[in-house]
């Protein structure tokens, strides 16, 4: 398995864009889950997902952050509008039941000017 | 709810000489316990975790991690630092419901050569 995949890798932005970051799980995982990570805050859950179904978006900073998980394969995570206390890395990761470690993806670094 | 404590914002040790990274944590129930590193500019990766049974767990690249439940500690520990080894460590917990993982806010081990 090609374990996780984002994309994109890097994506820079003006304030007031919108931002669509994606993901691609392991096959046969069902759960999917979303973090940011900063230097200030360290790692943050964002939100996560059981068999495409949002369980916890307690973590979305604010209304500006919605995610989706269309299916099984794909789930995006989108800002709009961006400001730049958005730029971070944003990680996304997923589980088996059964096996409870989380797969990281490589991540994609946002900054927003 | 759970919670993860690394007192150490960083670890420096000789190469060649036996590596501790500390975590402490608490859960209500029984514990689930990881390790996961953080190389630049990579997504967090996977190294041991700690279910049930023997108290000393074995994992990837030569590490391990001793679970205490008396001292709620789950320290991870390698005999020989590699330069290699040089990275961020994370502790993660959570409890025995599919709750999602809680991350300390990870350690910055420094090997020397």
């Amino acid at each position: 398995d090609a374990g996780v995949i984002q994309s994109p890798r890097h994506e820079v932005t003006e304030m007031g864009q919108e931002v669509t970051l994606r993901c691609k799980p392991i096959s046969g995982h069902d759960y999917l889950f979303w973090y940011r990570q900063t230097m200030m805050r360290g790692l943050e859950l964002l939100i996560y997902f059981n068999n495409n179904v949002p369980i916890d978006d307690s973590g979305m900073p604010e209304d500006r952050f919605s995610a989706k998980m269309p299916n099984a394969s794909f789930s995006t995570l989108k800002i709009q509008p961006s400001e730049p206390r958005d730029s971070a890395v944003y990680f996304c990761a997923s589980s088996q039941l059964g096996r409870h470690e989380q797969y990281f993806g490589p991540g994609t670094r946002l900054t927003v000017t | 709810a759970q919670s993860v404590a690394q007192p150490e914002d960083q670890v420096n040790v000789a190469e060649g000489n036996p590596l501790t990274v500390k975590c402490t944590y608490s859960v209500s129930g029984n514990p689930y316990l990881f390790w996961y590193v953080q190389y630049p500019n990579r997504g967090l990766q996977f190294l041991l975790k700690y279910i049930t049974g023997d108290n000393l767990v074995k994992g990837s690249y030569g590490f391990e991690a001793e679970f205490n439940k008396s001292q709620t500690s789950f320290h991870l520990k390698k005999p020989s630092a590699l330069v290699s080894d040089s990275a961020l460590y994370f502790c993660a917990v959570r409890d025995e419901g599919n709750t999602p993982l809680v991350f300390g806010k990870g350690t910055r081990l420094s090997v020397i050569a």
